[in-house]
């Protein structure tokens, strides 16, 4: 079974509307934290957002939030106000506490259109 | 400038020919990690080091060794290259921690062809 799952291959969004980005999670670790990452078509990847376990509050980072929603094993990235620039790849990752391995996701490519 | 240096950025190789993709931080970071990506797969963690001489397999370690005797540097060794080793490799280190805010740095990315 897949431990991090991005279910939209790909969408396409219009500017300045906002973004939800699904990622949905599998651990039976009570310590976990959760990423996600951006990859722009030249290839670097950029860190955008982190939820520990036991963060009581979303994060939020600038446009970003994660709408973390723990019971339900749910992740998911909200960008505000879409910009040109947010076309890329999008991943989603855990890193669990009992191995310190990290998983990714299998990326959503987000394309927003102007 | 902080920042993870992979070497050498592309590569094309032939099966059964040794090679080693060198990663070096200078961030002091305890925890550093070496991923695969391959298209509609995402990135899949090879191998991860917590610290110096502490390594461990990721979900893809088969065809791969890593060394980690130093804190700053972690080299992806291929032993024995096969074509299904084609793929952009990308290095990355963080402080380590599990509970806190722990950002991985990455490389700039290593695409390899194994012909």
């Amino acid at each position: 079974a897949q431990k991090i799952t991005q279910t939209q291959p790909g969408m396409f969004v219009q500017e300045k509307e906002a973004v939800t980005l699904d990622c949905t999670y599998d651990t039976s670790d009570q310590s976990y934290g959760l990423f996600w990452y951006k990859q722009p078509s030249s290839g670097e990847m950029i860190f955008l957002i982190y939820q520990g376990s036991y963060d009581e509050q979303n994060a939020t980072e600038g446009r970003y939030s994660l709408n973390f929603q723990k019971a339900r094993k749910s992740a998911n990235l909200v960008i505000s106000a879409s910009q040109l620039g947010d076309s890329a790849m999008y991943f989603c990752a855990m890193r669990e506490g009992r191995d310190d391995k990290i998983i990714f996701g299998k990326g959503t490519r987000l394309h927003i259109l102007p | 400038e902080a920042q993870v240096t992979q070497n050498p950025r592309y590569l094309i190789t032939v099966t059964g020919k040794k090679l080693t993709v060198t990663c070096s931080q200078n961030m002091n970071h305890e925890y550093m990690s070496w991923y695969r990506q391959d298209p509609g797969l995402g990135l899949r963690q090879i191998y991860y080091s917590m610290n110096v001489e502490v390594t461990d397999k990721g979900d893809v370690p088969e065809g791969y060794k890593v060394s980690r005797k130093e804190k700053r540097n972690f080299p992806l060794i291929l032993e024995s290259p096969s074509p299904n080793q084609t793929s952009l490799y990308f290095c990355a280190s963080s402080l380590g921690y599990l509970v806190r805010a722990d950002e991985q740095f990455f490389g700039p990315g290593t695409r390899l062809t194994v012909l």
